[in-house]
């Protein structure tokens, strides 16, 4: 168990709603990684907080946004959902911000659009 | 530009082989990190090993060793005796220094398969 928490652990929705992914770091873990996994195109990062301010941005869409929350837990925002977009989403916390930190990751939600 | 490179798509093997796992990277960054993860059935991505550019030892862990080679861009990943409970996706990845934060490139991943 790797203590980051991600809810919930499948989704199931419709093409043009909305949902929200929730991800609770390991105790202590001031960084949350967002990545999403897709047959094709593999594990590709998303978007990195840092103790509550966004750090770097990557191949996230516009239709995406994220946040972290004072108690650092974070949410990725999915709206106007595409049948492309159903992929496994995973969240991952580490200690700092660097590039030494490894980062743990949740078990992720499975987003199915349909 | 970064990237990684995992050539074997997917191996199979039986029980007690040894099977070695292959990764190219490339980055134009002289401070960078390495990493190896584990990506069982069940989903889980799971940490398994992380290597700074700085440091050419390779490392052991149980059955598990690493072999981190500047000179040809690669840190592969061996598994000795090979049991069913290995089968799993296991990727590599890369972190640079420049980019900030802890953004992780990785591979597309080696499926590996191991038969009792």
């Amino acid at each position: 168990d790797s203590g980051v928490t991600q809810t919930p652990k499948h989704l199931i929705t419709a093409t043009g709603q909305r949902v929200t992914l929730r991800c609770s770091p390991r105790s202590g873990d001031l960084s949350v990684y967002w990545y999403q996994q897709s047959l094709d195109q593999g594990l590709q990062f998303l978007i990195h907080y840092y103790n509550g301010e966004e750090r770097a941005k990557g191949n996230i869409l516009e239709r995406f946004s994220a946040q972290q929350f004072p108690d650092l837990h974070s949410e990725l925002n999915l709206s106007s959902l595409e049948l492309g977009d159903s992929a496994l989403y995973f969240c991952a916390s580490s200690v700092g911000s660097g590039v030494a930190s490894p980062l743990h990751f949740g078990n992720g939600t499975r987003l199915t659009v349909t | 530009a970064q990237k990684v490179t995992q050539a074997q798509t997917e191996i199979s093997v039986v029980e007690k082989e040894d099977v070695t796992l292959d990764c190219v990277y490339e980055t134009r960054d002289t401070t960078y990190y390495l990493f190896w993860y584990k990506q069982p059935p069940s989903g889980e991505l799971v940490f398994l090993i992380r290597r700074n550019s700085f440091d050419e030892q390779n490392e052991i862990s149980g059955r598990y060793s690493w072999n981190f080679q500047k000179s040809t861009s690669s840190f592969n990943f061996t598994i000795t005796a090979s049991q069913v409970v290995d089968s799993a996706v296991y990727f590599c990845a890369l972190s640079e220094a420049r980019n900030q934060g802890g953004k992780l490139i990785f591979g597309q991943g080696t499926e590996l398969s191991v038969k009792p």
